[in-house]
């Protein structure tokens, strides 16, 4: 039971670049989020999904587009990657939207 | 919209003494209240969650208590060791937008 799982854990970009992290979990849960994590700004949600098949804003979610591409995998995609991007990502997943949320490792993104 | 504030950021205590983590927010109408821990370079761990009709949750050294009326919680640590030095995070959810809230943390140093 592997839990919430995130690839890469690491990626250096160049600006206008781009690429997609990728999320999955085996604990059959519903809901999946994204998080970005930055000094002194604490988590902030990026995009979530309630249940497979939809997909909702957070509250950063310029620059940033997702799929749920099943129950188990959420991912993340930076079409044109920008230095403000550089961050720590963190993928989340719960049984119900506001239940217990479980954290995958993160992926550290910088963007020169 | 709802703010949540740790204070202070930083803690350093030695081991064997108890503590108290402070969580504050500014919207009383919340679902649940959440606790977790991150140590450097991971991903959040949940440690309780409190419902919103619930005073404290218990898990071993670990006592949370919610007190909405004055929109604040508490983090007891009972005993504490070197282990529990990590970042320590609350966060909140309110009814009709069940989307975590983070505070930016307390990052907390036991001293052997």
């Amino acid at each position: 039971n592997a839990g919430v799982t995130q690839t890469p854990k690491f990626q250096v970009l160049k600006t206008g670049q781009s690429m997609t992290l990728q999320c999955a979990q085996d604990m059959n849960h519903n809901s999946m989020y994204w998080y970005r994590q930055d000094p002194g700004m604490g988590l902030r949600l990026i995009y979530y999904s309630a249940s497979e098949g939809t997909t909702d804003k957070g509250e950063v979610p310029n620059g940033y587009n997702v799929s749920r591409l099943n129950k188990r995998e959420f991912s993340l995609r930076l079409e044109s990657a920008a230095p403000s991007q550089t961050s720590v990502y963190f993928c989340a997943s719960s049984e119900a939207s506001a239940d217990t949320q479980y954290f995958g490792p993160g992926t550290r993104l910088t963007v020169l | 919209k709802q703010e949540v504030t740790q204070i202070p950021a930083a803690l350093s205590v030695p081991e064997g003494e108890n503590l108290v983590l402070n969580c504050s927010f500014t919207d009383s109408a919340i679902y649940n209240l959440q606790w977790f821990r991150q140590d450097p370079g991971k991903g959040l761990t949940s440690l309780l969650l409190i419902q919103s009709s619930q005073r404290e949750q218990t898990s071993g050294r670990l006592n949370a208590s919610l007190d909405k009326s004055s929109g604040r919680s508490t983090l007891y640590i009972a005993a504490s060791q070197p282990g529990d030095s990590a970042t320590y995070l609350c966060a909140v959810s309110n009814f009709g937008n069940e989307k975590l809230t983070f505070g930016t943390g307390t990052r907390l140093t036991i001293i052997p």
